[in-house]
């Protein structure tokens, strides 16, 4: 059993269509963050959220951490085609380390 | 953009014989992780290093082995490689007491 639990593994919409991918954990942390990852790159740091409730707001992504801190939600308002990617949620553990959730491929059809 | 570049970016290889990959970094950032990417799993770490000739193991480690003798560089080994280490490879690195990791552009493995 993994630490994050991402779901759904894959989501498929059309342009212009909003979706919220989840991450889940029965674990409590401190911080979560997100990362979107596009094909053929390594992943890129989305957001850093770090209160119980916290909702943090980058454009059309909205990023909500739970209010008891082990879970965590990304929602896309009106998706584009540049939203087609990877997003993995990471924990930090001991020693400067991440543990990934295994990630929710997201395609937005145009 | 880190200054972190990868090399080889694809390379294939045959059962049993060795291969290394190597991370090289110009921001001068203490640590450095070597990660595997397969489906369904995203990102497991095999083994980082805290500085140079220190360096740790992650989660799946079996099989591999790295070294550090520069801060901007970190090899990671597969001594003898087998087809389930067919996958994608990334190196971070990151600064001390940082949350952000920062990813090179990958290398591609196959092991036929």
């Amino acid at each position: 059993t993994q630490l994050l639990e991402q779901s759904p593994q894959f989501l498929s919409i059309q342009e212009g269509e909003n979706l919220t991918v989840y991450c889940n954990s029965s674990s409590v942390f401190s911080s979560l963050q997100w990362y979107r990852q596009e094909p053929g790159e390594g992943p890129v740091l989305l957001v850093t959220v770090v209160t119980g409730g916290e909702v943090k707001k980058l454009k059309r992504l909205t990023f909500q951490f739970g209010d008891a801190r082990k879970d965590s939600s990304l929602h896309i308002t009106a998706a584009q085609t540049g939203d087609t990617g990877l997003y993995l949620c990471a924990v930090k553990a001991a020693g400067n380390k991440l543990t990934f959730g295994g990630g929710t491929r997201v395609l937005v059809k145009p | 953009d880190a200054g972190i570049t990868q090399s080889p970016r694809h390379k294939v290889t045959e059962t049993g014989t060795p291969v290394t990959l190597r991370c090289h970094q110009t921001e001068n950032h203490r640590y450095m992780y070597w990660y595997r990417q397969d489906p369904g799993h995203g990102l497991r770490l095999i083994h980082y290093s805290y500085g140079v000739k220190d360096t740790d193991k992650g989660e799946v480690s079996d099989g591999y082995s790295v070294s550090r003798s520069k801060t901007e560089d970190f090899l990671l080994t597969l001594e003898s490689a087998t087809s389930s280490q067919t996958s994608v490879y990334f190196c971070a690195i990151s600064a001390p007491r940082s949350d952000t990791q920062y990813f090179g552009p990958g290398t591609r493995l196959t092991v036929l």
